[in-house]
């Protein structure tokens, strides 16, 4: 079974400074997806960004960035210039096929993200 | 992306009566999915809902507790029965037929008292 591993419970940046939160996750698939969801106090899961596990290419969506390492099954992401409105509960998910047409997903514990102004 | 609307948003029950939540979705999708997030905890997948078959269920979670309907492709709806305080939780269904397409709905708050 996956598994998906967030050691970092909380996090607090500066406003307009950067933040890197960590994730790696265990699987025996060669072809999977991941995400980070935002979860803000108002409880809607919110897309961040999607790496699939093909694309050598780091995914980038503005201000929000990963750094996937493939190998070590690690996939980091990174806020850049944080805003007060980045605060919130953020999940790396980890999805696969698990060799049928079953695109649920497996959460981390979260991290909550602080952002200080 | 989808929009995904779900009812309620929240609602305070008492124990040993049901609950049901409605998730629609702005477009036909083949898989919708709903979980579970205990009070400070992750998601927990409960079931996989696929219009026209029985549910999948996940360890855990047993039809008798939390049944599900798929009437159509663009509907779904969860019923927590005979519901103690543990099941005090936020209920969230998701849909996905591509990975492009992993979104959730606002998530329903269930308190049992």
């Amino acid at each position: 079974a996956q598994t998906v591993t967030q050691s970092q419970p909380e996090m607090s940046v500066q406003e307009a400074e950067t933040v890197t939160l960590s994730c790696t996750y265990d699987t025996s698939e060669s072809d999977y997806y991941l995400f980070w969801y935002k979860q803000p106090p108002s409880r809607q899961m919110i897309l961040v960004i999607r790496q699939e596990a093909y694309k050598q290419q780091n995914a980038t969506e503005n201000r929000f960035s990963v750094n996937f390492q493939k190998a070590a099954k690690s996939f980091s992401l990174k806020i850049s210039d944080s805003q007060l409105g980045d605060a919130a509960m953020y999940f790396c998910a980890y999805g696969g096929d698990s060799g049928g047409s079953n695109y649920k997903l497996t959460f981390g514990k979260g991290t909550l993200l602080t952002v200080n102004p | 992306s989808a929009v995904i609307s779900q009812k309620p948003s929240r609602d305070i029950c008492q124990r040993g009566t049901s609950l049901t939540i409605q998730c629609q979705v702005d477009s036909q999708v083949t898989m919708m999915f709903w979980y579970r997030q205990q009070p400070g905890q992750s998601l927990t997948l409960i079931a996989t809902a696929n219009q026209g078959s029985e549910a999948t269920y996940e360890s855990g979670f047993v039809i008798d507790k939390f049944p599900i309907s798929r009437p159509n492709l663009t509907f779904s709806t969860l019923t927590v029965s005979n519901m103690s305080p543990e099941d005090s939780s936020i209920y969230l269904c998701s849909v996905g037929d591509r990975w492009t397409e992993a979104f959730f709905g606002q998530g329903t708050r269930l308190t049992v008292v």
